[in-house]
């Protein structure tokens, strides 16, 4: 079936620096969204796309349908990004059902 | 971030008992969606309604769950006969048209 391969699995950071985190899709999605798990537990919006980039603060995601792979760039990491990141797609046919990615756990380190 | 509500945070049943959660999607929400997050992270989608109406759903959840989104009273998913494999977060999300917003999900255990 449809799948999200999401990498890293585990990422650790110190503060200041940045990464990227990746989803590779098997087949085209017609949209992607980013999340984060917070200490409680709940999935907070990052992002929603359906083409090309958007950019919040020290956040940044790509997603391209065509070349089936969507990115959440961090930059200037802090502690209170760490956590579990989700990205999750969209497949055209499948009236809005999100296919998640395995997740990938942040560390910030000071 | 998002408003909606489920009920209760924790749940804990033996198994063959009934398993009943609910959820209040956004204000303005038509599209609702249930899914499951199991131990390991992983995410299956259950079902999804606009309004009243089912839009899709897998087959487990057409055997063994009862779902619905009645008009101005909470969605629910009931669990009719609970296993232990059933053990898992349940979250509901709402969603205006694409973006989907999330609840904080019950947690339920089947002993």
């Amino acid at each position: 079936g449809d799948q999200v391969e999401q990498s890293p699995s585990a990422l650790s950071l110190h503060e200041g620096t940045g990464s990227a985190l990746r989803c590779n899709f098997t087949t085209t999605m017609r949209a992607v969204q980013w999340f984060r798990k917070n200490s409680r537990g709940s999935l907070i919006n990052l992002f929603y796309l359906a083409s090309g980039t958007k950019e919040n603060g020290r956040l940044k995601s790509a997603f391209d349908s065509k070349e089936r792979y969507s990115t959440l760039h961090i930059r200037d990491a802090q502690l209170e990004d760490s956590g579990t990141y989700f990205c999750a797609a969209e497949a055209g046919y499948n009236q809005g059902k999100l296919i998640f990615g395995q997740g990938t756990k942040l560390s910030i380190k000071p | 971030n998002s408003k909606v509500i489920q009920t209760p945070r924790y749940l804990v049943k033996g198994q063959g008992q009934k398993a009943k959660m609910r959820c209040i999607p956004e204000k303005g929400h038509p599209v609702v969606f249930w899914y499951q997050q199991n131990k390991n992270n992983e995410f299956k989608f259950l079902i999804n309604f606009q309004n009243q109406e089912v839009l899709q759903q897998i087959d487990m959840t057409e055997k063994r769950f009862s779902a619905e989104c009645p008009s101005n009273s909470p969605c629910s998913l009931e669990i009719q006969s609970s296993e232990a494999g059933d053990s898992a977060l349940y979250l509901c999300a709402s969603s205006p048209k694409d973006t989907q917003y999330f609840g904080p999900g019950t947690r339920l255990l089947v002993l």
